[in-house]
């Protein structure tokens, strides 16, 4: 198994431009998650997705942020418009049941 | 908020030394994972402990969990400069959700 697979790895753009982030999940896997990690405020979950369906938004930091899962194999987290406050690594990870998250590499976004 | 925190923030030894890393969380839980971050990767998981279990070991990690007291504790024994990683406690309620700590940056010196 390739393990989760995100695009980009990097990602430079300007502030207010939209950024696409993407994620294919381990397959067979059931459970989704987006993360955003800064030195500041370390790792923080932003959203998760059970069976395709968002379950736990309350991490969005705000409407500029959506993500989607159109099936069980992609996954996106859009920003737009970008801010220079949202350049941060962002992970996707994956699982099945209540147990360990497999993580992406994760994409490394600079907004100027 | 972060559920976790972390104990020390960072720590030096030298290879072949013990490293012990602290976790405290604030709510009851349903399990507790440790994850280790090599330094622009992703996170890797390396051991779960169920709320039911006092201690869990796995090659040169140990793991003992505290329930009274919401804490947990990562040992590697004998580490080597391959060890050198920030780890992170993650904790699950009822839930796929894990709620991450602020981790600990371990630096072993060869």
């Amino acid at each position: 198994d390739a393990g989760v697979i995100q695009s980009p790895r990097h990602e430079v753009t300007e502030m207010g431009q939209e950024v696409t982030l993407r994620c294919k999940p381990i397959s067979g896997h059931n459970s989704l998650f987006w993360y955003r990690q800064t030195m500041m405020r370390g790792l923080e979950l932003l959203i998760y997705f059970n069976n395709n369906v968002p379950i736990d938004d309350s991490g969005m930091p705000e409407d500029r942020f959506s993500a989607k899962m159109p099936n069980a194999s992609f996954s996106t987290l859009k920003i737009q418009p970008s801010e220079p406050r949202d350049s941060a690594v962002y992970f996707c990870a994956s699982t099945l049941g209540l147990d360990e998250q497999f993580f992406g590499p994760g994409t490394r976004l600079t907004v100027l | 908020s972060q559920q976790g925190e972390e104990d020390p923030q960072a720590l030096s030894i030298q290879e072949g030394e013990n490293a012990t890393m602290n976790c405290s969380y604030k709510t009851s839980i349903n399990n507790l994972q440790w994850y280790r971050q090599n330094s622009g990767r992703g996170l890797v998981h390396l051991i779960l402990i169920r709320s039911n279990e006092r201690e869990k070991h796995s090659g040169r990690l140990r793991v003992t969990l505290d329930t009274s007291k919401k804490s947990s504790s990562l040992l590697i024994t004998a580490s080597r400069a391959a060890d050198t990683a920030s780890y992170f406690c993650a904790t699950s309620r009822d839930t796929d959700k894990l709620i991450f700590g602020t981790g600990t940056r371990l630096q072993v010196f060869p």
